[in-house]
């Protein structure tokens, strides 16, 4: 079975850029979340989707980050416009709607915003 | 709120040594406990996973045990080897908000050959 795919793995972007980081969950898992991580903060949750929904959008990461699930196979995290305090490893993780499922991770997107 | 502490962000041990990370939660609801261990350039994965049944969970010679007492969620192993070495985040889900995962900050365990 295929696991979590996050494309790309590595981005360079400049100040004020918008990036696109993708996600292709495990096949037949309805939940889908977006993290962010770091060294300081951990993992911290960005996004959450059930069944295509989405379900919360992270709070203070409202304003220029913004997650979309356009099909139940694949999701996309935009943000717009990049800034230096974004660099970080973008997680995408899936599950099924089982209550206490465990989380199967992607290998992230390293970004560097310069 | 429901929140997750690890206290231990890096311990470093030599092979063979004992390993205990202490892991604490807080929650109004009835919890599950994971252990993820995270490999350098990869995703978190499940290690062990604990509910409020059985107490206790265990995986690759590790253990941990679930105390309700003190709410405590401690993961050990008894002789750690250098493939070991990695990031280990405690985790909790609660009834209350079963989607959410909490995560604590971390441990990155260093083992020196």
């Amino acid at each position: 079975d295929a696991g979590v795919t996050q494309t790309p793995r590595h981005e360079v972007a400049e100040k004020g850029q918008t990036i696109i980081l993708k996600c292709e969950p495990v096949s037949g898992h309805n939940d889908l979340f977006w993290y962010r991580q770091t060294k300081i903060q951990g993992l911290e949750l960005l996004s959450y989707f059930r069944s295509k929904s989405l379900m919360e959008d992270g709070g203070a990461f409202k304003d220029r980050f913004k997650a979309e699930m356009l099909n139940s196979s694949f999701s996309t995290l935009k943000i717009q416009p990049t800034e230096p305090k974004d660099s970080a490893v973008y997680l995408c993780a899936s599950s099924s709607d089982r209550l206490y499922a465990e989380q199967f991770f992607g290998p992230g997107t390293r970004l560097t915003v310069l | 709120g429901d929140s997750v502490i690890q206290m231990q962000g890096q311990v470093t041990l030599s092979e063979n040594d004992f390993l205990f990370i202490n892991c604490t939660y807080s929650t109004t609801g009835y919890p599950t406990l994971f252990w993820y261990v995270q490999y350098s350039g990869e995703g978190p994965q499940l290690l062990l996973q604990v509910t409020t049944a059985n107490n206790k969970g265990s995986s690759r010679g590790f253990e941990a045990t679930y105390d309700k007492g003190t709410t405590s969620f401690h993961l050990q192993k008894t002789s750690v080897q250098e493939i070991d070495s990695a990031v280990y985040y405690c985790a909790m889900r609660d009834d209350t908000n079963a989607y959410k995962v909490i995560f604590g900050k971390g441990t990155h365990l260093h083992v020196l050959p």
